[in-house]
């Protein structure tokens, strides 16, 4: 069963922040949320993950909501090459034996 | 460093014969995974391991055999292949550390069973 619900497709303006929100209602205490993209065909690569605080690098920001059941992606400044596939994946268990990806989201950034 | 590395990058199968994909990681990471993802859909875990010597299955392993006898390497053999096994298959490795949470993946091997 998925544990994560995220929107199949999001159109964004190039310049603009692109939020995109997954629903993780099931997640356990102990559990991180980590969201990877697939740029085309090439193998998909980290952007952020959290545990229950917000957390930013130079990617992307991660909110995370008080009751954890849901985050948001944020790209401050979306570019057209942040055209890709987004996953948000909540790991299976804290032991880190393996990250079950679903079907994503298609963000695709237009000038 | 050159991080994950699989072969080859394109392969053409014919029904029933059985092949090797390779992959090597030079970060000794511990963790390694065998993805496959099929046209406009996302990955799927077929095999992984938590280092050398311990394999275990993922969603879709079935046709599929891995070994672990190094840390560096987690060849995936198939067997008898059919045409359902015409995917991408995606390499990817971890150090364990589960704070870091960031899988390193291959380029990809594009296998054509025909």
């Amino acid at each position: 069963d998925a544990k994560t619900t995220q929107p199949p497709s999001m159109d964004c303006a190039e310049g603009r922040a692109a939020n995109l929100p997954c629903n993780h209602s099931t997640i356990s205490g102990n559990e991180y949320v980590y969201w990877y993209r697939q740029i085309h065909s090439q193998g998909p690569q980290y952007i952020i993950h959290g545990l229950k605080n917000n957390e930013t690098n130079e990617m992307a920001s991660l909110i995370i909501t008080e009751d954890r059941k849901s985050s948001t992606l944020i790209l401050p400044h979306a570019t057209l090459r942040d055209t890709a596939v987004y996953y948000c994946i909540v790991n299976p268990n804290q032991a880190g034996t393996a990250l079950i990806f679903g079907k994503g989201t298609t963000l695709s950034v237009s000038s | 460093n050159a991080g994950v590395t699989q072969t080859p990058k394109f392969r053409i199968l014919k029904i029933g014969q059985s092949m090797t994909l390779q992959c090597a990681q030079d970060m000794n990471h511990n963790y390694m995974y065998w993805y496959r993802q099929d046209p406009g859909m996302g990955l799927k875990l077929i095999y992984y391991s938590v280092g050398a010597g311990i394999t275990d299955k993922g969603e879709v392993p079935n046709g599929y055999n891995v070994s672990r006898s190094t840390t560096e390497d987690f060849p995936l053999r198939l067997e008898l292949a059919a045409p359902s096994q015409t995917s991408v298959y995606f390499c990817a490795s971890r150090s364990g550390q589960v704070q870091t949470g960031e899988l390193f993946f291959g380029e990809g091997s594009r296998l054509t069973v025909l």
